[in-house]
């Protein structure tokens, strides 16, 4: 089955403890990104990545960092997480990065930074 | 401004109503036209995608796009309880940069 998958799917942890979420494609993707899901604020994205090894921001990368080494995996990283990164994550991936392409997302992992 | 207006809702429906969501966006530049549904607890999936100005049908589910007013609506004939979910519309432009901006999402519930 074609799938997107995050780890983990909740998080508590506390400011300053760093914490990695993982995200797996099974469907040789080449794009991937990180979005945020806010109320009132909709779904931003933080980071993507257009093949292994190519990275770039994206509308809200402050305080977050990622990696892309393999091609099915895009981790995201948060060194020093602060209780304003409190919110839902979702890790999404298209064929290429060409615009008329649908994104597939995981599940999202809520995380709660106290 | 926000470049992309979703109607905030949430909307409540009974079972077999017409369902209109809309969104409104600022940036012509805009080529790709989403829409995706979320169910609770999921992550966004597509559900329609449109290009060009006009009408594109999937079974219950007519997508609208009106570029010169900078309009795009979602409509579901006959809606089913099962409809219930976050509705999501989403834009890109024409590049390779893959990034959509999305609207802030419409929350609908049908009732039986």
């Amino acid at each position: 089955e074609a799938q997107v998958t995050q780890n983990p799917r909740y998080l508590i942890t506390v400011t300053g403890k760093k914490l990695t979420v993982t995200c797996s494609q099974n469907m040789n993707h080449e794009y991937m990104s990180w979005y945020r899901q806010d109320p009132g604020l909709g779904l931003r994205q933080i980071y993507y990545s257009m093949n292994v090894e190519v990275t770039d921001k994206g509308d809200v990368p402050e305080g977050y960092k990622v990696s892309r080494k393999e091609k099915r995996n895009f981790p995201l990283i948060l060194e020093s997480p602060s209780p304003n990164q409190t919110s839902l994550y979702f890790c999404a991936s298209t064929l290429t990065g060409a615009s008329n392409q649908p994104q597939h997302f995981g599940d999202g992992t809520r995380l709660s930074i106290l | 401004q926000k470049e992309v207006e979703q109607d905030p809702g949430p909307l409540s429906v009974p079972e077999g109503a017409i369902v209109s969501l809309n969104c409104t966006y600022s940036n012509s530049a805009f080529q790709y036209f989403m829409w995706y549904r979320q169910y609770s607890r999921k992550g966004p999936e597509l559900l329609m995608y449109t290009y060009s100005s006009g009408n594109k049908e999937d079974g219950r589910f007519t997508a609208q796009v009106d570029k010169s007013s900078k309009y795009i609506s979602l409509f579901i004939r006959d809606s089913q309880p099962s409809d219930s979910a976050t509705y999501l519309c989403a834009m890109t432009y024409n590049t390779n940069a893959g990034k959509s901006t999305f609207g802030d999402g419409t929350t609908l519930t049908v009732k039986p």
